[in-house]
């Protein structure tokens, strides 16, 4: 079975701290997710990778950071946490398809962060 | 313009009952197209891949309407545990690595 873990379930942080979302996959897969999802709004993409040390902006990247030092391991970081960042964070992975190749993406079991 | 567009609904039918939703997208190159589940508390999980022919699953039928940029999904037969978010899925590019969610359609059935 495929795998995508997140380091935890609930996180309160304080306002201004430097947080770290880690996520791990062990099915060897070349693209590896964040996402933060929020009522009304849906999966907003962070920022996703599709390789070791290769990252790419989503659509909502000011305010997060992201590192993927190893390829089964994707942490998001929150420089200095602010309270509209109190979100559902999904981390997810995917083969690297191509042409029509379709992908499915595996899900992390999402990590709820508080900041206060 | 959103890239991948729901109804948020909720839509409320009862047990039994046919119910279709329409996701539209905008990017017209987009690659391939997917539906998730995503149950309250829960990550979202593929429920079927979209193909160019439409394809079914049981009770679960997709089709791809290419032209006009839209994929839909049809449940027969709805039962209790099909209430969940459904998600339409786009991978804008060919290689895949850009997957854009829709912000999903609330499905409740009720008894």
């Amino acid at each position: 079975d495929v795998k995508v873990t997140q380091s935890s379930r609930y996180l309160v942080k304080r306002t201004g701290e430097k947080v770290f979302l880690e996520c791990v996959q062990d099915m060897d897969h070349e693209n590896m997710f964040w996402y933060r999802q929020d009522p009304g709004l849906g999966l907003r993409l962070i920022y996703f990778s599709y390789d070791v040390k290769m990252k790419e902006k989503g659509d909502i990247p000011e305010g997060y950071s992201v590192s993927r030092e190893k390829k089964e391991r994707f942490s998001l970081i929150l420089e200095s946490a602010s309270t509209n960042q109190t979100s559902m964070y999904l981390c997810a992975s995917s083969v690297r398809g191509g042409g029509s190749m379709n992908t499915e993406a595996f899900f992390g079991q999402g990590t709820r962060l508080t900041v206060v | 313009r959103k890239e991948v567009e729901q109804d948020p609904g909720p839509f409320n039918v009862p047990e039994g009952a046919t119910v279709a939703f329409n996701c539209t997208y905008s990017n017209s190159a987009s690659q391939s197209f997917f539906w998730y589940r995503q149950d309250c508390r829960k990550e979202p999980k593929l429920l079927m891949s979209v193909y160019s022919s439409g394809n079914e699953d049981g009770r679960f039928t997709a089709q791809l309407n290419r032209a006009s940029q839209y994929i839909s999904l049809l449940i027969r037969d709805s039962k209790l545990s099909d209430s969940a978010t459904y998600l339409c899925v786009v991978n804008k590019d060919s290689s895949a690595s850009k997957i854009i969610f829709g912000s999903g359609t609330r499905l409740s059935i009720r008894p």
